[in-house]
């Protein structure tokens, strides 16, 4: 069974820093993606990671893939207030259809 | 147009109720699914349809009741709610094959509230 999990659970953060969220998964899976949910809301997609190597960016965010260490991580550049918000990373294994979620980190952004 | 519809967006019941979540989407997939959310935000899935098949189903109790009369559609049933069944239930849907590159659609939930 495809299990993920996330760290750090819990990040507090200065505006203007740099950071990393990590999203470690134990079976072989070439599908990663990362959501944003923010409170009250619905999950948003925010990356969609298909191959190994695969590096997606977007404004402060930028998402990549190492199938072969089975991590994904999510880097923050310069964080923004706006970036606050609970990050999901969840990975589909190679055979099968079940999306399995990491637990989220909930990130809040200082100023 | 909202690509996957839950309704009721909130749900206040008393304990021993019957109450049912209802979801829709206009996207074309031919997959949907529920996933509940505690409240430390871990998200769970619960069932799975395909074109109207049930493909994944966890161990949750017996009073949950997944129905898809079509694909456009999956409903969910819940007996004799309990104090434990207060969570967010969220609605997903996508297609399977050559368009996982697009993984998941999600509703915007249905807070469950049970006194």
């Amino acid at each position: 069974e495809l299990k993920v999990e996330q760290n750090p659970l819990f990040l507090s953060m200065q505006e203007g820093k740099n950071y990393t969220i990590y999203c470690n998964y134990s079976t072989t899976s070439d599908r990663l993606y990362w959501y944003r949910q923010d409170p009250g809301k619905s999950l948003e997609s925010l990356f969609v990671l298909l191959s190994n190597g695969a590096v997606k960016q977007e404004g402060r965010l930028m998402a990549s893939l190492d199938t072969k260490a089975r991590l994904s991580t999510l880097h923050i550049t310069a964080a923004v207030h706006d970036l606050s918000a609970t990050y999901f990373c969840a990975a589909l294994p190679t055979s099968g259809s079940r999306l399995t979620f990491g637990e989220g980190t909930q990130l809040t952004v200082n100023p | 147009d909202t690509a996957v519809s839950q309704t009721p967006k909130y749900l206040v019941t008393q304990m021993g109720n019957d109450k049912s979540i209802k979801c829709e989407q206009n996207l074309g997939h031919d997959t949907m699914y529920w996933y509940k959310q505690d409240s430390k935000k871990f998200l769970k899935i619960m069932f799975s349809y395909n074109n109207k098949e049930l493909i994944i189903n966890e161990t949750v109790p017996n009073r949950f009741s997944p129905k898809s009369p079509d694909k456009a559609h999956l409903n969910l049933h819940i007996n004799s709610l309990e104090l434990g069944d207060s969570a967010v239930y969220f609605c997903a849907s996508s297609s399977q094959g050559p368009s996982w590159n697009y993984g998941y659609t999600f509703g915007s939930g249905t807070r469950l509230t049970v006194v």
